[in-house]
């Protein structure tokens, strides 16, 4: 089976960095991905990693060590639009469909 | 070039009723997937088609719901009697044709059914 946990809320300051953990458990791995959701929203693509290290887009970062089933997404110089659901997501590798971790609630503040 | 296209966006029925909901890939994608969404919580999933083919239903409720992507029309899914607890948002999500699921999955704005 899958399973991901990520933090339910998380609160930054505008300005400042924050990092969004996951963490996965997967009989394969085909890849991880973080999709963005504003309230109300449809879920975006933010990024996608399938090898360790650290990938780099504008201010959005995302980190993965398959050894460690670990990821995180780490948003710098936060803004008040960043304030949003941010999902953790692996495709299933039984499968055809992507398992969705429950989310992480982003508040920044002024 | 539009994206997933989904209809209605809002939908309100009575217990018991039919709900139908209606969606359109991005133009060149040949995989639907839905998901269902309740308040404060994540993208649940339901279903995987291909054009007049159900891949893997393994998230969908053995009753009342179906779902299907025919030949020609949007993919649809039918809720059959619903019950308060069928009140969520729906998104429909596609990807290109692809021999793994590797792809990201590009969602329609979603249809949020209300149950009275």
């Amino acid at each position: 089976g899958q399973n991901i946990d990520q933090p339910t809320e998380m609160t930054a300051t505008e300005g400042a960095i924050v990092q969004i953990n996951c963490t996965y458990q997967t009989s394969g791995f085909n890849g991880l991905f973080w999709y963005q959701q504003h309230a109300g929203e449809a879920p975006t693509f933010l990024s996608y990693n399938v090898l360790d290290g650290l990938e780099e887009k504008g201010r959005f970062s995302s980190f993965l060590s398959r050894s460690k089933g670990y990821s995180y997404l780490l948003l710098k110089e936060l803004q008040m639009k960043d304030s949003a659901s941010y999902l953790c997501a692996v495709p299933y590798t039984g499968g055809f469909k992507t398992i969705f971790g429950a989310g992480t609630r982003l508040f920044v503040k002024a | 070039n539009a994206g997933v296209m989904q209809n209605p966006r809002h939908l309100v029925r009575r217990r018991g009723q039919e709900a139908r909901l209606r969606c359109s890939p991005m133009k060149g994608h040949s995989h639907v997937y839905w998901y269902r969404q309740l308040p404060e919580e994540g993208l649940k999933f339901m279903v995987y088609l291909q054009k007049e083919n159900i891949i893997d239903e393994s998230g969908m409720p053995k009753e009342r719901f179906s779902a299907e992507f025919p030949k020609e029309g949007p993919s649809i899914l039918r809720i059959q009697q619903v019950v308060r607890g069928d009140s969520a948002a729906y998104f429909c999500a596609s990807s290109p044709l692809r021999r793994s699921n590797t792809g990201e999955l590009f969602f329609g704005e979603g249809s949020r059914l209300t149950v009275l």
